[in-house]
């Protein structure tokens, strides 16, 4: 099973502050890496599927870069919806798996 | 645009077991190539992927789960579902179906998710 880690555990920032959060792989997995908000209450959401590809309706401030083993999505300028959850999932291999998650909160 | 919504009890006894159903509106279940998906969430903890399916019935599943899962389709209801047994109460959680989980690997759209509490 492939483990994704990702670091921070939580961000504190402000809003219009660049928010940049990792997702490191156990073992490479190319660039089949995805990327998903959540915030309370709700399902997630797809926001970057392999890599780089933002998902249909993605605001342009959301962009994502890495492959083998180390990930990041980047935040560019945080808006007060921005404030959630964000988790990263591998297709490289079965069984999917996602990371343990990254908190962006209100500095 | 599909859309995709989850039915089934919100409470269960330790060691029966859990159904769920997702019902698919937007489209044919088996119009898409694609696999349909089960990912869980325990309250306050992360996403779990539980399993996928095809509409020709190939499934995918999670080895944690150790067998306990079965994963079924009914195209003619536009559905898909879940059978989790022997339930105890780590698998308290939100259930969301999703499509997804298979070759494509992502999971997009999600269903809104129904807690499963699991408690005599």
């Amino acid at each position: 099973e492939i483990v994704l880690t990702q670091s921070p555990a939580t961000l504190s920032l402000s809003p219009g502050e660049r928010a940049t959060l990792s997702c490191r792989a156990s073992q490479t997995i190319s660039s089949y890496v995805a990327w998903y908000q959540q915030k309370p209450g709700q399902a997630p959401r797809l926001l970057i599927y392999d890599a780089s590809n933002r998902a249909t309706g993605i605001p342009a401030r959301f962009s994502g870069s890495g492959s083998g083993t180390d990930f990041t999505l980047t935040i560019s300028s945080l808006e007060p919806e921005d404030f959630a959850v964000y988790y990263c999932q591998q297709r490289s291999n079965w069984p999917r798996t996602f990371g343990q998650g990254t908190k962006v909160e209100i500095k | 645009q599909l859309q995709l919504q989850e039915s089934g009890p919100g409470l269960v006894k330790p060691s029966e077991t859990l159904s769920l159903t997702c019902t698919v509106s937007g489209g044919p279940i088996s119009s898409v190539s694609y696999y349909w998906g089960w990912v869980r969430q325990p309250p306050g903890k992360g996403l779990e992927w539980m399993g996928s399916i095809h509409s020709r019935g190939y499934t995918y599943d999670n080895p944690s789960l150790k067998s306990r899962v079965t994963l079924s389709v009914d195209t003619s209801k536009n559905q898909f579902s879940l059978k989790l047994y022997s339930v105890t109460a780590a698998d308290t959680a939100v259930y969301y179906c999703a499509l997804g989980g298979g070759f494509r690997g992502w999971f997009d759209p999600w269903g809104q998710g129904t807690l499963v509490t699991v408690s005599s």
